[in-house]
């Protein structure tokens, strides 16, 4: 069975400081990963998804992820944070013909200190 | 284009009751799934739906139980209500129930149950 466990419930950064949020993922099969985003009293929001191909996943608003099989991790980076990226954030991944059937991560909560 | 709807956004029940939740997809999506999120539990897949069937299902009780109508518009359904049902119930849409398509996210029907 799929899980994905973030490595930190909590991560906390000066704005303009570089953004890390870990996860690590347990799949059987070829995984789909996902960020979100959930900014309070929101829904969810994708950041970047990976499906195939390049490692390297662009997303939305400076962010990006790198699928790392060996590791089986996919961490999200930014290079320089912003007061508006505080949220929680979440990891999540799909497996082949599960569709809408997405496993979330715990989060992680993003503060960013002026 | 309208986002994913979800109606009501609030509600409170009392324990015993029932309660239904509706969503409307985005147009033209006809894929659509239900998940509950909670502080202890965090967010779990509930069901989706596709061309009014049930694709999968989640592990929660026979209370939690939904639909699709050929408009593609669901509604979940929670009978008996307990206290532990008190959540936000996220609906999701995509065009189909592939892993590649990506999933849009309501903001939630906020349920409390006292």
């Amino acid at each position: 069975a799929q899980s994905v466990t973030q490595l930190d419930s909590h991560v906390s950064v000066s704005e303009g400081t570089p953004v890390l949020l870990r996860c690590n993922y347990s799949s059987s099969y070829s995984p789909s990963l996902f960020w979100y985003v959930q900014h309070p009293n929101k829904g969810l929001q994708l950041l970047l998804k990976y499906l195939s191909g390049s490692t390297l996943v662009k997303g939305i608003n400076g962010f990006e992820a790198e699928f790392k099989k060996s590791e089986t991790s996919f961490h999200l980076t930014k290079p320089s944070a912003h007061m508006s990226d505080a949220a929680e954030y979440f990891c999540v991944v799909s497996e082949d013909n599960q569709g809408g059937k997405l496993i979330f991560g715990q989060g992680t909560e993003l503060s960013v200190k002026p | 284009k309208a986002g994913v709807t979800q109606t009501p956004r609030y509600l409170i029940k009392t324990r015993g009751q029932q309660v239904t939740l509706s969503c409307s997809p985005i147009s033209g999506h006809r894929s659509v799934s239900w998940y509950q999120q909670t502080p202890g539990q965090g967010l779990q897949f509930l069901f989706e739906y596709f061309s009014e069937t049930q694709r999968n299902k989640g592990n929660f009780p026979g209370r939690f139980s939904g639909r699709q109508f050929s408009n593609s518009r669901s509604e979940m359904n929670v009978s008996t209500l307990e206290l532990g049902d008190s959540a936000l119930y996220l609906c999701a849409s995509s065009l189909e129930p592939d892993s590649g398509n990506t999933i849009y996210f309501g903001e939630g029907s906020w349920l409390t149950v006292v």
